[in-house]
């Protein structure tokens, strides 16, 4: 299994709403990441967790909440969302050392809008 | 700092060589990408090349790496329209764990 399976494909949420994005994968990968996509514009890096202990926070707002409950789940909670939130995210693994460290496998990404 | 920097669009015949560039500013990155992104789709990594190399090959893609003016491209032989597609060029930074994407090439193919 090389897939990275996020759910949902689409979300629309009002700014007073909680919601999760959930993000799964079975390749044995370490790492696991959060990126956020606006429109025309490259990923940017959210959050990172290695061996299930968040590594990397990119300075992301508290209304993004992240969770990694096992080596093969990675979710990201929302609460009291913008409408400029309103993105691509994208949940990636990798093998945690080597040299394809940087072997990013990207899942299709959940639409999120936010009303 | 980190950055990467690719020009936004590309237009090549179908056939033709497309030749996709990238400059970087992180003289320690060891590791140099390009992943593929099409429409309403994830990413998905195309190839990667070790800065002690200069060039690899992969059947239709070539990638030349010129470490001291830190300028890196994709080629693209035989450009069919199955390559139509965003494509981002990525170092791996000062951590190991983060990787840093350029702002993509929009490349599309004529008849």
């Amino acid at each position: 299994d090389t897939e990275v399976t996020q759910t949902p494909k689409h979300l629309v949420m009002g700014m007073t709403n909680k919601k999760s994005l959930k993000c799964e994968q079975h390749m044995g990968h370490r790492a696991m990441y959060w990126y956020k996509q606006k429109a025309k514009k490259p990923p940017e890096l959210m959050f990172v967790y290695s061996y299930e202990k968040l590594s990397i926070n990119e300075s992301v707002p508290s209304r993004f909440s992240p969770e990694c409950p096992n080596s093969s789940l990675l979710n990201l909670h929302l609460h009291a969302l913008q409408p400029e939130d309103s993105a691509l995210y994208l949940c990636a693994s990798s093998p945690y050392s080597g040299p394809n460290t940087g072997e990013l496998f990207f899942g299709e990404g959940s639409r999120l809008t936010v009303l | 700092g980190e950055d990467v920097e690719q020009s936004l669009f590309l237009s090549v015949r179908e056939g033709d060589s497309s030749v996709i560039n990238c400059t970087y500013t992180d003289s320690s990155s060891t590791y140099l990408y390009w992943y593929k992104q099409e429409p309403g789709a994830g990413l998905q990594l195309l190839t990667y090349i070790f800065s002690n190399m200069d060039m690899k090959q992969d059947q239709r893609l070539t990638v030349l790496l010129n470490k001291k003016d830190k300028h890196l491209s994709l080629r693209i032989a035989d450009t069919q329209t199955g390559d139509s597609a965003i494509y981002f060029c990525a170092e791996r930074g000062g951590s190991a764990s983060k990787i840093i994407f350029g702002s993509g090439t929009r490349l599309s193919i004529r008849p």
